[in-house]
């Protein structure tokens, strides 16, 4: 079955860190890969997504992530923290085929920048 | 403003009380959805709709009903409602014809059961 890992269940980081948040999934096939943010209190956000073409996407305030097909990995980066980055982050995965739409999640990683 | 809309955002109930989640969405999407998040779990889809009349269970239905008369609306029914189904739920909507279409998701429902 489709399973998606999430590394970090809580990352604790000074303001300036940077940062990485592990992704991985598993599913032979083609897929479509986000990661998602929640701020406290909010509904999820899309930061960033992957469908095809360049590796290394870019996402919305200075994140990005890199989606590796070898390692089966969708790993979130961002080089320097801030505090408003306080949030759950959650990666997800679609299957390419079909047309469900059905997102499967990842166990999500509550990051904590300290200011 | 694309939008997709669940009501209520906050309710405490108790057990066996029957009770809706609404949710409704302004962008004309066929594709709608219901998550439920818990600590340590991340989302769990509990069913889908394909379009109008056309639903099926995701991966956590027990206990849930979905029904899908119009395009906009997907409500979430808990007939009888059970302390375990105490969690955060989200509604979701995409346009289809391309399973990476964006998915839009609602602010969250807020549900314990006592």
């Amino acid at each position: 079955a489709q399973s998606v890992s999430q590394h970090n269940h809580h990352v604790i980081l000074s303001e300036a860190a940077s940062l990485e948040l592990g992704c991985n999934y598993s599913y032979g096939g083609t897929v479509n890969l986000f990661w998602y943010v929640q701020y406290p209190g909010q509904h999820l956000q899309l930061l960033l997504k992957y469908f095809s073409g360049d590796p290394l996407v870019k996402g919305i305030k200075g994140f990005e992530a890199e989606f590796i097909k070898s390692k089966f990995s969708f790993n979130l980066r961002k080089p320097s923290v801030q505090w408003s980055d306080t949030a759950e982050y959650f990666c997800a995965v679609t299957r390419r085929s079909g047309n469900t739409g059905k997102l499967i999640f990842g166990q999500g990683t509550t990051l904590q920048v300290k200011p | 403003e694309a939008q997709v809309t669940q009501n209520p955002r906050y309710l405490i109930t108790v057990t066996g009380k029957k009770l809706t989640v609404t949710c409704s969405q302004n962008m004309n999407h066929e594709y709608m959805s219901w998550y439920r998040q818990d600590p340590g779990l991340g989302l769990r889809q509990i069913y889908y709709s394909m379009n109008v009349e056309v639903t099926d269970k995701g991966d956590v239905p027990e206990g849930y009903k979905v029904s899908r008369k119009e395009k906009r609306n997907f409500p979430l029914i808990l007939e009888s409602p059970s302390p375990n189904q105490t969690s955060l739920y989200f509604c979701a909507s995409r346009q289809t014809g391309n399973s990476g279409n964006t998915i839009y998701f609602g602010e969250g429902s807020w549900l314990t059961v006592v």
